[in-house]
């Protein structure tokens, strides 16, 4: 399986909006409900941040949204704040019990 | 509290063998399924195993198959990662994560270096 697509960097000012595109096929977002995005400041373990293409976990602050159209999935953070600055990671089911990530966007917050 | 901590890493000559463990704490670990995902240096993320929460399914990633063995022992809330024909690709941290939404990692580990040496 192939890793999905993400822009190798993003960028915003505080109070700004950036959305994050991950790309795959329809054999993996375009066929599954099954999207997830999750944050990664360095030297860290990741953070779940949205499941199931749109659901916030508990304790994950609105600012952070997901929606897929198609093949594409992307995580928008509005009101940009510095503790925002991370690595992304997208993640979906691919089909036969296998599970393919993206290669990351790092979010700088300038 | 909900907990993961993974142990059992470190440096291993190529081809050689290692077994990671992954203790749970703080939920009923019989209740989920659990994935193994590393991460090589300054890469990205990549799934690795995962294991039903009765361990009656187990499925792995094309990279690992054949070489890599994941299994659990409910009684001790302890998944493991059995490694063995280990490469220099499989340098990576190691985490191990709870599956709670379907393929989905909400919980996860501080991560164990794993370092193939050749």
């Amino acid at each position: 399986q192939s890793a999905l697509t993400q822009p190798p960097s993003a960028s915003g000012s505080p109070g700004q909006s950036v959305a994050i595109s991950c790309t795959g096929t329809s054999s993996d977002i375009g066929g599954y409900n099954y999207v997830s995005w999750y944050q990664q400041h360095p030297g860290k373990a990741p953070k779940l941040m949205i499941s199931e293409v749109y659901k916030r976990p508990s304790g994950v602050p609105d600012r952070f949204s997901g929606s897929k159209s198609g093949n594409t999935a992307s995580l928008t953070v509005s009101g940009l704040q510095t503790e925002d600055e991370a690595d992304y990671y997208c993640s979906s089911y691919a089909g036969s019990n296998n599970v393919v990530f993206g290669g990351g966007t790092k979010l700088t917050v300038l | 509290q909900v907990q993961l901590v993974e142990s059992g890493g470190g440096v291993v000559q190529r081809g050689g063998s290692l077994r990671l463990s992954c203790a749970a704490s703080g939920f009923t670990f019989s209740r989920y399924g659990m994935h193994w995902v590393r991460q090589a240096p300054g890469k990205g993320l990549e799934w690795v195993a995962f294991i039903q929460n009765d361990g009656s399914k187990k499925y792995y990633g094309d990279s690992v198959k054949g070489r890599f063995t994941i299994s659990r022992d409910n009684s001790k809330n302890t998944m493991y990662l059995q490694m063995n024909s280990l490469r220099a690709e499989d340098t990576a941290v190691y985490y191990c994560t709870r599956d709670k939404f379907p393929w989905t990692s909400d919980i996860w580990g501080q991560g164990t270096m794993v370092t193939v040496s050749s």
